[in-house]
Parts: C-alpha cells; sequence; structure tokens
C-alpha cells in the first residue's frame, strides 16, 4: 500500500537553529514527490517538486533533498515567520494520478 | 491573477442533508483535485479531474461524487452527510495532470451536527 510517513511530528527551534523534516514514502512508480507548507487555516503553499533520486532544490532558507526512499527538508538559520505544518506528498504511478500527503511536521521558531 | 477559489467558505448542515462545494481553478489550469483535510492530519484525496472527465479516485465512499464543467470549474457534492464529514475540504488546481505542484484555495470548512 502506497504510504507518506513525516518526521517528527513537532519540531521546535531556536532562531538561527538548522535542522532537518524528514519524509519517508513506499509507492508504486514515484511520479514525483513534493513538499508544501501550511499556515493555520489556510491551503498548502506549493515549495518543490522532487521527481528523481539525487535530486535537490532550493528555495531562500529551504532545501529540499530526495533518495530512493526518503526526502529531506532542510532548514538553515530559521527564522520565526518559518514557523508553520510542512507537508509532504508523493504522486504515484498506478492507481491512477493519486496524491498522497503525510501527516505532516508542525515547526515553532522562536525568536 | 486571481487564485484559486473555493465556495462557501464555511458551511454548517445537518446529519443526513446533502451538500454542494465549488471551486474555480487559475486561469489556463485544466486539472482540479478535491482532498479532504481533518484537523492535526494532512488532506486526504478525494478526486481528480482532467478535461472533465474523473482521472483519479480516493478511497472514499460513493456518497462522495464530483464534477468539472467545460470552464474547468469543479464541483464536489456529498450526500447523507455524517459527523466524521467534518473537516476543511481543499481543491487545488494544475495546469494539467502531470506530476505539478498543486495551487490550492483556502478550502471550505463544513461542519456537520
Amino acid at each position: 500500500e502506497d504510504q507518506v510517513t513525516q518526521s517528527p511530528e513537532a519540531l521546535r527551534l531556536q532562531e538561527g537553529e538548522s535542522s532537518s523534516l524528514n519524509c519517508s514514502y513506499t509507492v508504486s512508480g514515484l511520479r514525483g514527490l513534493f513538499w508544501y507548507r501550511q499556515d493555520p487555516g489556510k491551503g498548502p503553499e506549493f515549495l518543490f517538486t522532487l521527481y528523481s533520486a539525487g535530486e535537490e532544490k532550493e528555495k531562500e532558507r529551504l532545501k529540499a533533498t530526495l533518495t530512493k526512499k526518503e526526502s529531506f527538508l532542510h532548514i538553515t538559520a530559521p527564522k520565526p515567520e518559518d514557523s508553520a505544518t510542512y507537508l509532504c506528498a508523493v504522486q504515484a504511478g498506478t492507481g491512477g494520478f493519486k496524491t498522497i500527503f503525510g501527516a505532516g511536521t508542525r515547526l515553532f521558531v522562536k525568536a | 491573477d486571481a487564485g484559486v477559489t473555493q465556495s462557501p467558505t464555511h458551511l454548517i448542515k445537518t446529519r443526513g442533508q446533502q451538500v454542494t462545494l465549488r471551486c474555480s481553478p487559475i486561469s489556463g489550469h485544466k486539472s482540479v483535485s478535491w482532498y479532504q483535510q481533518v484537523l492535526g492530519q494532512g488532506p486526504q484525496f478525494i478526486f481528480q479531474y482532467y478535461e472533465k472527465e474523473e482521472r483519479g479516485r480516493g478511497n472514499f465512499p460513493d456518497r462522495f461524487s464530483a464534477r468539472q464543467f467545460p470552464n474547468y470549474s469543479s464541483e464536489l457534492n456529498v450526500n447523507a452527510l455524517l459527523l466524521g464529514d467534518s473537516a476543511l475540504y481543499l481543491c487545488a488546481s494544475s495546469p494539467s495532470q502531470g506530476a505539478y505542484g498543486y495551487t490550492f484555495g483556502s478550502g471550505t470548512r463544513l461542519t456537520v451536527v
């Protein structure tokens, strides 16, 4: 069964304290892996798409990497405004076009 | 440019009733997907439509149905509402049915009492 697991569930950091979020996945035929940011009461906001193992993408303080079994979202020198829930999702190549989300990591950055 | 718009923003319904949620995608986007998000969980895939045809369906009962119109807008219908259907319903659009990042709307908060 296709599955996406994110860890940790919650992460508390001091401003400037770099860390990584993990997304492990089990799918048949990965079409793409996505990272989203979600603020309370809003829809997810697209950050990155990764298509194949070894691929990396960066945006400001965020860097996403992909291996055959997991993806990492690295946050360098976070600021309080980076506080949000970060969601990982995969689109599988079987069973039609279905996108499976993980439960997310809630990130809290304290000034 | 207008983003993905959903209506209504909030809705309260009684058990057993039916509800219709509406979504307008970004101009030029031909694919629309629907998700259900319960508090504290990630979105769960319900449907994907592309060029007015259903291209993907999640593990939801037949009480859930959807359609896409010629202008690419979409409706999600839920019949015989249950208390467990209370959730945030999200619509997302993308240019096509490939592995693109979606643009999400702000959702419709449905409460079933």
